[in-house]
């Protein structure tokens, strides 16, 4: 069973518009959630977060999580073409005495001029 | 060079080549990774190595063989392999090992793309 869920899987919108990428995850002792951005290859660290409610912020990047509802949002708004990209969610989480890392299917974004 | 660097960045080899993929990091950090990316799949954490000691094997087949000499290298030795091991291999490192923190950022190479025939 996926532990973490992305939506939508694709998205197409028109430059200038902001959309909101979706990660809800069902793990148990929760570290942290983590966005990346995937271009052609290596994915990009974008955000990181740990606490309920503390909205993190990159230019017109943005992010925030909810510890008590499982999920967490990023949303971008007035988009250009250059943030066409994977957006990836990834959750660490403590299983079995062990860390354990892992990755939503992604969330394909494309903005058309 | 800087940031994690991965040779080769395409391969294709038989069932029954034996071949391995390179990593290196010139980020001076403590851990690095091994995972795979299969279309239509999310990212799979393969091996987690902490100061060149292995600290986790997600249930990878044993065709599949990591090594790491130092903190800065980490190989994965491949033999045969089967054709549904193609995929992108993503290395990637960060400052601290999961064991000591897990919020930690990690930063990734440009992967190797393995056709295996």
């Amino acid at each position: 069973e996926d532990k973490v869920v992305q939506s939508p899987l694709s998205l197409v919108v028109h430059e200038g518009d902001t959309v909101t990428l979706n990660c809800s995850y069902e793990v148990t002792n929760f570290r942290s959630l983590l966005w990346y951005k995937q271009e052609k290859k290596a994915p990009t660290f974008l955000f990181m977060l740990t606490s309920s409610g503390i909205e993190k912020k990159s230019g017109r990047l943005s992010s925030i999580l909810d510890k008590k509802e499982l999920f967490s949002i990023l949303n971008i708004t007035a988009t250009q073409t250059g943030d066409s990209a994977v957006y990836l969610c990834a959750v660490t989480f403590s299983g079995a005495g062990s860390y354990q890392l892992t990755f939503g299917k992604g969330t394909k974004l494309s903005v058309i001029p | 060079e800087t940031g994690v660097t991965q040779t080769p960045r395409h391969l294709v080899m038989g069932m029954t080549n034996k071949k391995s993929l390179k990593c290196e990091q010139h980020l001076g950090h403590n851990a690095m990774y091994w995972y795979k990316q299969s279309a239509k799949k999310p990212l799979e954490l393969m091996f987690v190595y902490n100061f060149k000691e292995q600290t986790e094997n997600n249930s990878v087949p044993s065709r599949f063989s990591p090594e790491c000499p130092n903190s800065s290298h980490l190989f994965l030795h491949l033999h045969t392999l089967q054709p549904e091991d193609s995929a992108l291999y993503l290395c990637a490192s960060s400052q601290e090992p999961p064991s000591l923190s897990p919020y930690n950022e990690q930063f990734f190479g440009p992967g190797t793309r393995l056709t295996v025939l």
